[in-house]
């Protein structure tokens, strides 16, 4: 089945700066990767996506790439701000039918 | 629309007692999901319903039972709770069997 990996698993950033997280998947029929980003005591939230089809995909301070030839995809946040701070978790899907497989999640710390 | 909404919120077991997580979202979702999150360990699933009437184990599905009570619910039972189900339970709905939208959690613990 599907393994993601994520890292880092914690990663601190001066406001301002940019903060990239990567992953990585197994399955070659992975075709849905999706970011979702979990504040304290709250629920995962969707923040963006992009479907195999795709490289890239950008929306306002955010984005992600995906490289399909070498199973990663990452997320880059730019001039990140301290509400930036949270939990990011990737997944990644092989086949609808089945299931989002997450990665452990990155802890992204800003500070001002 | 409430979207995806789970009861109750909060509860403390003791170790054998059973209780069910109840999940019901308003979006007309053909799937549903339980997760459960602890610290470092991300979000693994529990079990899944891809369409109303069908149900299958996840990762970590040893110790709950599901139902997929109609299109709209998903409930996870917990027949003999133990203290290493202590976590919090997010259910999600999705459309198209991508794209998962999660409810509020539950947070149980288990003593």
């Amino acid at each position: 089945g599907e393994n993601v990996e994520q890292h880092p698993s914690t990663l601190s950033v001066q406001e301002g700066d940019s903060a990239v997280i990567k992953c990585t998947y197994s399955d070659s029929a992975s075709n849905y990767f999706p970011w979702y980003k979990q504040e304290l005591g709250k629920r995962p939230q969707l923040i963006i996506d992009i479907r195999s089809n795709v490289g890239e995909k950008k929306d306002q301070r955010i984005a992600v790439t995906l490289n399909k030839t070498a199973k990663h995809f990452s997320l880059h946040i730019t001039e990140t701000q301290p509400e930036d701070s949270a939990v990011y978790f990737c997944a990644a899907i092989a086949q609808a039918g089945t299931a989002l497989i997450f990665g452990k999640g990155t802890t992204l710390s800003v500070s001002s | 629309n409430a979207g995806v909404t789970q009861t109750p919120k909060f509860q403390v077991l003791k170790t054998g007692q059973s209780m069910t997580l109840q999940c019901a979202q308003d979006m007309n979702h053909n799937s549903m999901y339980w997760y459960r999150q602890d610290p470092g360990m991300g979000l693994r699933l529990i079990y899944y319903s891809a369409s109303e009437g069908t149900t299958d184990k996840g990762e970590v599905p040893n110790g709950y039972n599901v139902s997929r009570l109609n299109k709209r619910e998903f409930s996870l039972r917990l027949e003999s709770a133990a203290p290493s189900q202590t976590s919090v339970y997010f259910c999600a709905s999705s459309v198209d069997g991508a794209t998962q939208y999660f409810g509020p959690g539950t947070r149980l613990l288990v003593l």
